[in-house]
């Protein structure tokens, strides 16, 4: 089945520096990627939409300075969280719709913990 | 704009009994909706398309267009299903994926 891989799994970094999440979808092509923020015991929140070769759509309230978003390949989509704060330590999950007339596939999450 | 609820938060029953995971959403177009569920410390995984109409773990949901509602129900609820489920909608094929809050089933020996 469509498989999409995020890396890494786990990281901390100390607050102001800046820490880059890959998501890539190993056996389709993705036009289109999303990036979910998800608190512990809580829900997935819908941070951005990743559009290949464009910018990425930025939902409301979520900074886009803060939280770089790159899909430059049909295959690759990065999140940056820049100048992270401890804030920002949470568990940030991508996702991808491989065809048309198939479910959401998601990736198996990223937890940063800043320090 | 889409809305996705989930009232229950945590939902305790005991291996045999049947299951009922709420789930409301409020959209004026024509939705596509479905369940996830998450194992402890596993990625979500898809359960349920209101479009395919099947039945995948003992679980089944339809889509009620006149209540708005996609309440997932398996008839005798086993331990291993025990995890999280997750409501959710589309509007498009491609369109963003929304969450409801969740429900955490607690399925007791």
């Amino acid at each position: 089945g469509a498989v999409v891989s995020q890396h890494p799994s786990r990281v901390i970094c100390k607050s102001g520096t800046s820490v880059k999440i890959e998501c890539r979808s190993l056996d389709f092509q993705a036009t289109t990627m999303f990036w979910y923020r998800q608190f512990p015991k809580q829900s997935l929140m819908l941070m951005a939409t990743s559009n290949e070769g464009s910018k990425a759509t930025y939902e409301q309230g979520v900074e886009k300075d803060k939280f770089l978003i790159n899909h430059a390949s049909l295959t690759l989509s990065t999140l940056t969280v820049t100048s992270a704060h401890p804030e920002d330590s949470s568990f940030y999950i991508c996702s991808a719709r491989p065809w048309a007339n198939y479910g959401y596939t998601f990736g198996s999450g990223t937890r940063l913990t800043v320090v | 704009a889409q809305r996705v609820t989930q009232p229950e938060k945590l939902l305790s029953v005991f291996k045999g009994a049947p299951v009922e995971l709420k789930c409301n959403y409020s959209y004026s177009g024509s939705p596509e909706l479905f369940w996830y569920v998450q194992y402890s410390r596993q990625r979500l995984q898809l359960l349920l398309r209101h479009i395919s109409r099947e039945s995948i773990k003992g679980f089944t949901a339809d889509l009620n267009k006149g209540e708005t509602s996609f309440h997932l129900k398996k008839p005798f609820a086993q331990e291993e299903d025990s995890a999280m489920y997750y409501c959710a909608l589309s509007r498009y094929n491609t369109d963003k994926l929304i969450f409801g809050t969740g429900t955490r089933l607690q399925v007791f020996p």
